[in-house]
């Protein structure tokens, strides 16, 4: 069955790290893929997205990598700072048209 | 970009009632999606919105649960009928638009927290 999944359900850095998020699907063929990022109350904002013929994507300090091979993304944020702390929702955009999304991974920076 | 708002922001309802969300979009747009949003879950789509005709729903979800209407490109409703406590979930309405690269992406509302008692 088609399923994607995010590494942690939390993943609590120290300020100033790097953060990684991975994100892993199975049995689809994604055109593409997109990061969100969450905060509690709101919908989500995109951030990032990825076609399936590129392996590195960045933006500031984000950066995105796609491995159609291993089926999987990440999802870092180098010199993290608390204005970080959120959900990031991974979501593929399917060749049926559809876009996906992950259960996403609650992002916790501590000063 | 899209800004899309919703009413109302949240609501507590009692069992057996039923509730109407509204979504305004600040630009035309040919489709609008309904997503549900269960504690720490995924967005789980609901239904597709096109105006002038029927929503299109996902598995699981049937119209006369949740009958959506689409008067026009900038507005959609969604209620949510005869509720359960297990309806009590987060609501967002969202908008797609592509880039010139021709990706999509999608802007969504604050969506519309809904308890059920």
């Amino acid at each position: 069955s088609q399923k994607i999944e995010q590494n942690s359900e939390a993943l609590n850095i120290q300020e100033g790290k790097t953060a990684t998020l991975t994100c892993n699907y199975t049995n689809y063929s994604p055109a593409y893929l997109q990061w969100y990022r969450q905060d509690p109350g709101r919908g989500p904002v995109f951030l990032l997205l990825i076609r399936e013929n590129e392996k590195e994507k960045r933006k500031e300090r984000l950066k995105v990598t796609f491995d159609t091979t291993l089926k999987q993304s990440l999802f870092h944020i180098t010199a993290s700072q608390p204005a970080d702390s959120a959900t990031y929702l991974c979501a593929l955009y399917s060749s049926a048209s559809k876009i996906i999304f992950g259960s996403g991974t609650r992002l916790s920076i501590r000063p | 970009s899209a800004v899309i708002s919703q009413k109302p922001s949240r609501d507590i309802c009692q069992r057996g009632t039923s509730l109407t969300i509204q979504c305004q979009v600040d630009s035309q747009v040919t489709m609008m999606f309904w997503y549900r949003q269960q504690p720490g879950q995924s967005l789980t789509l609901i239904a597709t919105a096109n105006q002038g005709s029927e929503a299109t729903y996902e598995s699981g979800f049937v119209i006369d649960k949740f009958p959506i209407s689409r008067p026009n490109l900038t507005f959609s409703t969604l209620t949510v009928s005869n509720m359960s406590p297990e309806d009590s979930s987060i609501y967002l309405c969202s908008v797609e638009l592509s880039s010139r690269q021709g990706e999509n992406e999608q802007f969504f509302g604050p969506g519309t927290r809904l308890t059920v008692l």
